[in-house]
């Protein structure tokens, strides 16, 4: 089954602990992303990556760091979670960037406490 | 950067009525996407659409990128209608992706 997949679904963390959410999918796709979903604000892109090893910052990238060494893992990576970085976070993938829908993860819950 | 605006932000409907929701966008875009977000959090995909106009069962999408808008048509809404309706697009110069505030559908039975 086509999908994209995100650990862990819930995390409940402390600030300053570093934690990584995972993001894998099994499509192919070139194109993966990573957005943040805030009340009354939508989805905000945090980061991007068009291939294996390129990746960019969205409009929200300050406090994470994200990888791709491997085409169908995109981890997205908080060195020292803050209470302002608590919300729900999805992972997604599209074929190529410009010409494709988007395909979303489940979402991850994140409390910073 | 570019602004993505949907109206209405709130709609509430009786089950059987048709509903039309907007997405304008401030730039040239490489795509738009229209997406549902159901009660349980999960982002569905529903139109790809560029431009040009789509059909899938009761839902329909029209883009008109000259004029930098597109319109979700819901027609016989269901309970199961409810959520979010978010409009997305991606830019053209850097292939970013923004997505508009969303709308928040509630169909009343």
């Amino acid at each position: 089954e086509a999908q994209v997949t995100q650990n862990p679904r819930y995390l409940i963390t402390v600030t300053g602990k570093k934690l990584t959410v995972t993001c894998s999918q099994n499509m192919n796709h070139e194109y993966m992303s990573w957005y943040r979903q805030d009340p009354g604000l939508g989805l905000r892109q945090i980061y991007y990556s068009m291939n294996v090893e390129v990746t960019d910052k969205g409009d929200v990238p300050e406090g994470y760091k994200v990888s791709r060494k491997e085409k169908r893992n995109f981890p997205l990576i908080l060195e020292s979670p803050s209470p302002n970085q608590t919300s729900l976070y999805f992972c997604a993938s599209s074929l190529f960037p410009g010409g494709d829908t988007q395909y979303f993860g489940p979402g991850t819950r994140l409390t910073v406490l | 950067g570019i602004q993505v605006e949907q109206s209405p932000p709130d709609l509430i409907l009786q089950e059987g009525a048709n509903s039309t929701l907007r997405c304008n966008f401030s730039d040239s875009v490489n795509n738009l996407q229209w997406f549902h977000q159901n009660p349980w959090g999960q982002l569905i995909n529903l139109f790809y659409i560029p431009s040009g106009t789509k059909q899938n069962g009761r839902l329909s999408a029209t883009t008109v990128a000259t004029e930098r808008y597109s319109l979700l048509y819901i027609s016989s809404s269901q309970t199961t209608d409810s959520g979010v309706y978010f409009c997305a697009v991606e830019r053209n110069r850097d292939d970013k992706i923004i997505f508009g505030k969303g709308t928040r559908l509630h169909i009343l039975p």
